[in-house]
Order: C-alpha cells, then sequence, then structure tokens
C-alpha cells in the first residue's frame, strides 16, 4: 500500500535559519503530494501542494519539488521565523487528484527559536 | 464562508460509554472525510461520505464505529462501548467533489477515562 515517511523532529532551529524536513513516499500510481501544517490546538492547514512530477509547489516562502526519480518531496525554506513553529505533514493521494483519501507521514515538529 | 465546523471540540467518556463526534463540512461540500490523529503520531484516514453514502470505509475499524452523513445535517462519527485505546483526535475533512483538496476542520480531542 501507499506509505509516507518524514524525518522524525523535533527540528529545533533558530531565527532566519534554512529549513529542510525530509519526506519520501512509496505509491502504486502516480499521486499528487501534499505538505501541510498544523498549529498548536488547531487543524491541519493546506500548505503546497503538486500534483506531477517536477512541479515545484510553494506557498509563504515555502517550497517542494515532487522528484519522481527519488520518490521525494522533501520541504524548505529559506529562512524561518518562530511563527513557522508547528508540526508538518507530508502527505500523499493518489489518481493525481486531491479529493481521494491522504495518507500522511508521522509528522515532524518544528520549533524556531528567536 | 465558514470553515469546517467540529463539535465538541473535546469530548471526555468513560470506558464503555458512546461518543458521537459532529461534522459540519464548509458550504456547498458534499465529501466528507474522517482521520484519527493517535497521540505522537500523523493522520490516518477512516472514512470517505458524500451525502447519504459511504464510499470507503477501508480505514475504520469493523466493531464499534460507525460513520453517517444524512441527507441534511452533519457527518456524524459513531463510536459505541469506547476504549482507552480511542483516545485521539478526529479530524474532518470536506471537499466539493473528489477532484478538488480537502479543507479541514479543528479536530474533536477525545479523551476516555
Amino acid at each position: 500500500g501507499d506509505s509516507v515517511t518524514q524525518m522524525e523532529g523535533p527540528v529545533t532551529l533558530s531565527e532566519e535559519a534554512f529549513l529542510t524536513i525530509n519526506c519520501t513516499y512509496t505509491a502504486t500510481g502516480y499521486p499528487s503530494l501534499f505538505w501541510y501544517v498544523q498549529y498548536p490546538g488547531e487543524g491541519l492547514q493546506l500548505l503546497l501542494k503538486a500534483t506531477k512530477a517536477d512541479d515545484k509547489g510553494s506557498n509563504k516562502g515555502f517550497e517542494a519539488t515532487y522528484r519522481k526519480e527519488t520518490t521525494s518531496f522533501h520541504l524548505e525554506k529559506g529562512s524561518v521565523q518562530v511563527s513557522d513553529s508547528a508540526v508538518y505533514f507530508c502527505a500523499l493521494s493518489e489518481d493525481n487528484n486531491a479529493g481521494n483519501m491522504l495518507t500522511f507521514g508521522g509528522g515532524t515538529r518544528l520549533m524556531v527559536k528567536p | 464562508n465558514a470553515g469546517v465546523m467540529q463539535n465538541p471540540r473535546h469530548l471526555v467518556r468513560r470506558r464503555g460509554q458512546e461518543a458521537r463526534l459532529r461534522c459540519s463540512p464548509m458550504k456547498g461540500h458534499s465529501h466528507v472525510y474522517w482521520y484519527r490523529q493517535l497521540p505522537e503520531e500523523g493522520l490516518k484516514f477512516m472514512v470517505y461520505l458524500q451525502k447519504e453514502n459511504i464510499i470507503d470505509e477501508s480505514g475504520m475499524p469493523k466493531e464499534r464505529f460507525s460513520a453517517e452523513f444524512p441527507k441534511e445535517g452533519p457527518s456524524i462519527l459513531r463510536i459505541q462501548q469506547v476504549v482507552r485505546g480511542d483516545s485521539a483526535a478526529y479530524f474532518c475533512a470536506s471537499s466539493p467533489n473528489p477532484f478538488y483538496e480537502q479543507y479541514f476542520g479543528p479536530g474533536t480531542r477525545l479523551t476516555v477515562t
């Protein structure tokens, strides 16, 4: 079955540091890939997505590139802020659409210190 | 346009009681998904419903769990005879069709004592 593996946290960074959160996936078809963010006590918010190989999703300074050859979708940000502290989830959806069930990774907690 | 609403936000039940979790999708959304998040873990798919139909319940335990999405009113996730292992955050998501992104509610945190 489908699966998503992401680096374990917590990841602790100082403000303005460079962020990378690794995500790799296993899927039988051609999935769409997503990054969701969960702030404390809240639900998940879609951060960015990519629907086909070599697509780059970007939002709020975050970006991730769909790499089919390495089955990866690593999240990056050039300069993190304290307000970026949250849990980040990598996810996939089969059938190359955004609507069917999502398969999530275990989440990576990011803590940014001033 | 209000977002996905879930209630209650927090629910405490004793072992053996029933838990009812409600989800009101965004206006115009007729597709609802339920996910469970165990402590320190990612979300796991439970069930996918359209109005009055269960489309995919492959992630839902066969015993004690049921879900519905009636023609009128919210979607309900029902857990009978709760056990401590049911303690988790339950998230609902909705979309206007299966080819569109899912919007998540704030979740219901169930604690079984």
